[in-house]
Parts: C-alpha cells; structure tokens; sequence
C-alpha cells in the first residue's frame, strides 16, 4: 500500500533550535510538496519540486527555511533556527503528474516553544 | 490576487444534504480540487472537476462553472464519518495548487 512517509511525527523543541522534518515520497511520483497548515493560515506551499527540481519556494521563509531532495526517495525540510511561530504541521506530499491527485503524509506536527 | 473563497463552517443532519460552496478568483485555471481533511490527518482527495458540470462519485458530487468562477461539492446521506474539513483548491496558469482554508462540516444526529 502505496503512501507517503513523514518523520517525525510530533517534534517539541526550544527556539532557536534546528529543525528537520523528512519526506518519504510515493515511488514513481515527480511532484514533493512541502506544506504548512496552521488554524489561521489554513495550507501554505512552502516548497515544489518536480523531478527532484525546486521550481517554486516563494512560500518559504529564506533567511530561516530551506528544502532539498537529495534523492527521488527523501525530501526534507529544515529550520535554523526555529522560533514559536513556525509551531504547525507540517505536510509533504507528493503526486504523480503536474496537474493531479496529491498524496499526503501524515504530517509533523511541531511544537516550537 | 488570487483568491478562494469558501464557508467558515457549516452544519448539517446526518441523513440529510448539504452543499458545500467554493468560489475563486485565480490567475488562470486548470481545474479545480475538493479534499476532505479529518481532524487531526492529513487532507484526502475527493474530486476533480476541469470542465463545466456536475460529477458524481457515489454521495459526493461536485460542481463547476469557470464563467462564474465557483464551485460546489454536494455530500448527501450525510453519515457521522463526513464531519471534517473539505478543503477547494484551484490549479492555476503554471499549475500551482491555490487552497481555500477549508470549510469545516458538522453533523448532528
């Protein structure tokens, strides 16, 4: 059963802190997706690759955020250093095309205190 | 700007009907989403519409019109398991995904 594979699941740290949150894709999908979903924002892109390729990392915070895909089979997503606003969860998803169905992680949830 | 507009919150009867509205104001199109997200889980997708219509999927169904810019995902036989958030999401000129912040349905027995 196909799915997306995220760690960690839960993270709780203190600002300042580095974060790395990592990303199992679907094997054979080109499309990784890093999201952020908060009860005000709703689903933020961060980050999208297609092809292991950044195309689009406007979402992302610069000075702090950075996302790579070193290989088809990991995507990941760090923080340094974190602060109490980036507290959310954190989706990956991925897809097989461009334009199509996404497949969702189960999320990080992160805790920045 | 680019824009989805959906409900806050709804609520429904279990057994009865409910439709959910979504309208948008995007930078081109190339179709429009609807996901349903679980408290606590990750979004799961329900539909893709990319012409004018109505296309059914068992209880759910969804809506287009590109004139008008709106859509709407119609859940019938509402059952207990269909209280979540259901979330619009429109493809834009260069493909990117832009999100509603979900409409979140509550059923009542």
């Amino acid at each position: 059963d196909a799915r997306v594979t995220q760690t960690p699941r839960h993270k709780v740290t203190e600002m300042g802190q580095e974060v790395t949150m990592r990303c199992q894709p679907i094997l054979g999908h080109n499309t990784v997706f890093w999201y952020r979903q908060t009860m005000m924002q709703g689903l933020e892109l961060l980050a999208y690759f297609r092809n292991r390729a950044p195309l689009d990392d406007s979402g992302m915070p610069k000075d702090r955020f950075s996302a790579e895909m070193p290989d088809a089979t990991l995507a990941t997503l760090k923080i340094q250093p974190s602060e109490p606003r980036d507290s959310a969860v954190y989706f990956c998803a991925s897809g097989p095309r461009v334009l199509g169905e996404l497949f969702f992680g189960e999320g990080s949830r992160l805790t920045v205190l | 700007g680019q824009n989805i507009d959906q409900p806050t919150e709804m609520t429904a009867t279990e057994g009865a009907i409910v439709q959910i509205n979504c309208t948008y104001q995007t930078s081109g199109f190339n179709g429009l989403f609807w996901y349903q997200q679980h408290a606590g889980e990750a979004p799961t997708f329900l539909s893709y519409n990319v012409l004018d219509g109505l296309e059914e999927k068992g209880r759910f169904s969804s809506f287009l019109s590109r004139s008008k810019g709106y859509s709407y995902l119609l859940l019938k036989e509402l059952q207990m398991k269909d209280s979540a958030s259901y979330l619009c999401a429109v493809a834009d000129s260069n493909y990117q995904l832009i999100w509603g912040a979900g409409t979140k349905l509550i059923i009542k027995p």
